[in-house]
């Protein structure tokens, strides 16, 4: 089983759209959840932290369930440029490890 | 201010040569981690540093090494590349070493012929 896995992609959504992405973690130690952003053939980029109580950004929504060791982010109203793909992050045992998930690709289309 | 900067951007190699690739963190940020990523894959972490020591490492075999410098910057160096190291290679930074956001450079891709 990998330590964090994404729903598989690629989510095709229309413009104005809302979309969810979804993210399971195997190591219930873990203390610190990210979502990242990657566009194509460059850096990852800090989306947003990720708290129990769940946390707003905008149209960006992100819940975190310890007991279920799940992870979401919520994108409403989707605009053309959040076509990208989103990475699911948890936390390691060593110190700054940080472990990504695969990523799902969103494509917004006009 | 300057994000993290990574160099080269890009680089050939060939099988069983060695490589170095540099990074310089985020102006007051102490610690430096990298991150393997291929293509369709998300980053595998490699190594972290911070105030100078190795505070974590992944499963990478001893080809792989690196180090920090006084002034927090970091080289990663990998020797006798296989076909299979070609790759982004990414660098973070962070505030300090424990779990907390890290911010990426732009990468260096490597590519091994």
């Amino acid at each position: 089983r990998k330590e964090v896995e994404q729903d598989p992609g690629p989510f095709n959504v229309p413009e104005g759209a809302t979309v969810a992405f979804n993210c399971t973690y195997s190591n219930s130690a873990s203390q610190s959840f990210f979502w990242y952003r990657q566009d194509c053939r460059k850096e990852p980029k800090l989306l947003m932290s990720v708290y129990s109580s769940g946390n707003e950004d905008g149209r960006f929504t992100a819940q975190l369930n310890r007991a279920s060791q799940y992870i979401s982010l919520l994108i409403r109203d989707s605009k053309l440029s959040d076509s990208a793909t989103y990475l699911c992050v948890v936390s390691g045992n060593q110190g700054g490890k940080l472990i990504f998930g695969q990523g799902t690709e969103l494509s917004v289309k006009p | 201010d300057a994000g993290v900067t990574q160099s080269p951007t890009h680089l050939i190699k060939t099988r069983g040569q060695q490589v170095t690739l540099r990074c310089s963190p985020i102006s007051g940020h102490k610690s430096v981690s990298w991150y393997q990523q291929v293509l369709g894959q998300g980053p595998q972490f490699i190594f972290q540093y911070y105030e100078k020591e190795e505070r974590g490492r992944g499963n990478f075999p001893d080809r792989f090494s690196a180090r920090q410098f006084p002034n927090y910057s970091s080289e990663l160096n990998v020797n006798a590349l296989l076909l299979g190291d070609s790759a982004l290679y990414l660098c973070a930074s962070s505030l300090g070493a424990g779990n907390q956001p890290q911010h990426f450079g732009d990468g260096t891709r490597l590519s091994i012929l």
